[in-house]
């Protein structure tokens, strides 16, 4: 069954580092997502790309943010320079045309300190 | 009003026993709604999406009314495999912006 791939696992930072997440959606998904889960928290939006454009983001998606499709295969996050509050759990998804249902990768854990 | 709002529980249940969640929404330009359950430090699976006519799928039944904006689930015999936080999730369109519930906690107990 195909699925949703990130690397990688767990990501340790300093504070002010860049970092790059990295996924690798569903081959023949079109829409492309990332969300952030702080412990504990709640799953919450921040970015939607389709067409190799940014669709949607949210109030959390700062100047901070990027994202990329830099090939047919790879979707990444970057955060420039991290904070201790972009510590958290980082979920890339994707859904195909005609299906609004997304799946969601097992995650990068980010650790800033 | 938060934009999706749901019991955070925990519920803690029997084996067997049948268990109820459900979900507000406060946006009526919301067009999809799914039910997706999330294990401990893990990502969220969708578990199915919600129709307005209702849909079932073996234990777990789903309903939408759009009228009073709730969306329901139903797990019926509910088994220790179901232990999990229950998430609802509201979308307004395609490739926009998803909404998630914080999740309803269950807890199967043997």
């Amino acid at each position: 069954e195909p699925e949703v791939t990130q690397t990688p696992s767990h990501q340790v930072t300093q504070m002010g580092q860049e970092v790059i997440l990295r996924c690798v959606p569903i081959s023949n998904h079109l829409y492309f997502y990332w969300y952030r889960q702080i412990l504990g928290q709640k799953v919450e939006f921040l970015v939607s790309f389709y067409n190799n454009e940014i669709s949607e983001k949210s109030e959390i998606f700062d100047d901070q943010f990027s994202v990329e499709r830099p090939d047919g295969s790879n979707f990444t996050l970057k955060i420039r320079s991290t904070k201790l509050e972009d510590s958290a759990m980082y979920f890339c998804a994707s859904n195909g045309v005609g299906s609004y249902e997304q799946y969601f990768g097992p995650g990068t854990r980010l650790t800033v300190t | 009003r938060k934009e999706v709002e749901q019991d955070p529980g925990p519920f803690n249940v029997p084996e067997g026993a049948t268990v109820a969640f459900n979900c507000t929404y406060s946006n009526s330009a919301s067009q999809s709604f799914f039910w997706y359950r999330q294990d401990c430090r893990k990502e969220p699976k969708l578990l199915m999406s919600v129709y307005s006519s209702g849909n079932e799928d073996g234990r777990f039944t789903a309903q939408l009314n759009r009228a009073s904006q709730y969306i329901s689930l139903l797990i019926r015999d509910s088994k220790l495999s179901d232990s999990a936080t229950y998430l609802c999730v509201v979308m307004y369109s395609s490739a926009s912006k998803i909404i998630f519930g914080s999740g309803t906690r269950l807890s199967i107990r043997p």
